[in-house]
């Protein structure tokens, strides 16, 4: 079983459309969790952290749910710059440790007019 | 401005040859990592650093070695190339607080032939 697992997609939407990517993790211990974003032929950045309480930054929504080892990624109002692979990242370990992360191959979305 | 950079954008060596890939970073971060990252098989860690002259192995360590004689600086060794190491090659590097975001440089594309 893969460390993070994600659908590959791709998700293909309408603009204004409100899309939902979830990704699962195998290792209970895992502390820290991210969702990063990567434009095609760039580096992956940072879209936001992922906390128990669940994050909300403008149109994007990420929970945590660590009873059934999920993560998710939610993206309202669709824009067609959302257009990108949308990264699922887990650091595995306590703090320190290096923040090591484990990333999954990454969900497509393509943001259609 | 947070900033890593990477020896060259593309890169293509022979079958055999010693390939040497640099990294730097501006930001006096503690931990660097050297991922390769493949269609479908996303980012995988092949070596980090957690401090100068400090290394440790990733998820696939074969066929490469490092050095970090430097904090900036984090170089990746390919020994003697071979076609399956035909690649995107992404540095990142982070520091040791928590919750550390990586921050990735624009990759190398390594073509062996």
């Amino acid at each position: 079983r893969k460390e993070v697992e994600q659908d590959p997609g791709p998700f293909n939407v309408p603009e204004g459309a409100t899309v939902a990517f979830n990704c699962t993790y195998s290792n209970s211990a895992s502390q820290s969790f991210f969702w990063y974003r990567q434009d095609c032929r760039k580096e992956p950045k940072l879209l936001m952290s992922v906390y128990s309480s669940g994050n909300e930054d403008g149109r994007f929504t990420a929970q945590l749910n660590r009873a059934s080892q999920y993560i998710s990624l939610l993206i309202r109002d669709s824009k067609l710059s959302d257009s990108a692979t949308y990264l699922c990242v887990v650091n595995p370990s306590a703090m320190g440790g290096g923040n090591k992360l484990t990333f999954g191959t990454g969900t497509q979305l393509k943001v259609e007019l | 401005d947070v900033k890593v950079t990477q020896s060259s954008r593309y890169l293509v060596k022979r079958t055999g040859e010693k390939v040497f890939l640099e990294c730097v970073q501006d930001m006096d971060h503690e931990n660097m990592f050297w991922y390769r990252q493949d269609p479908g098989l996303g980012l995988r860690l092949i070596y980090f650093s957690y401090d100068v002259k400090m290394k440790e192995k990733g998820d696939i360590p074969e066929g490469y070695s490092v050095s970090r004689e430097k904090k900036e600086r984090f170089s990746l060794i390919l020994e003697s190339a071979s076609t399956n190491q035909t690649s995107m090659y992404l540095c990142a590097s982070s520091s040791d607080r928590a919750y550390n975001e990586q921050f990735f440089g624009p990759g190398t594309r390594l073509t062996v032939l």
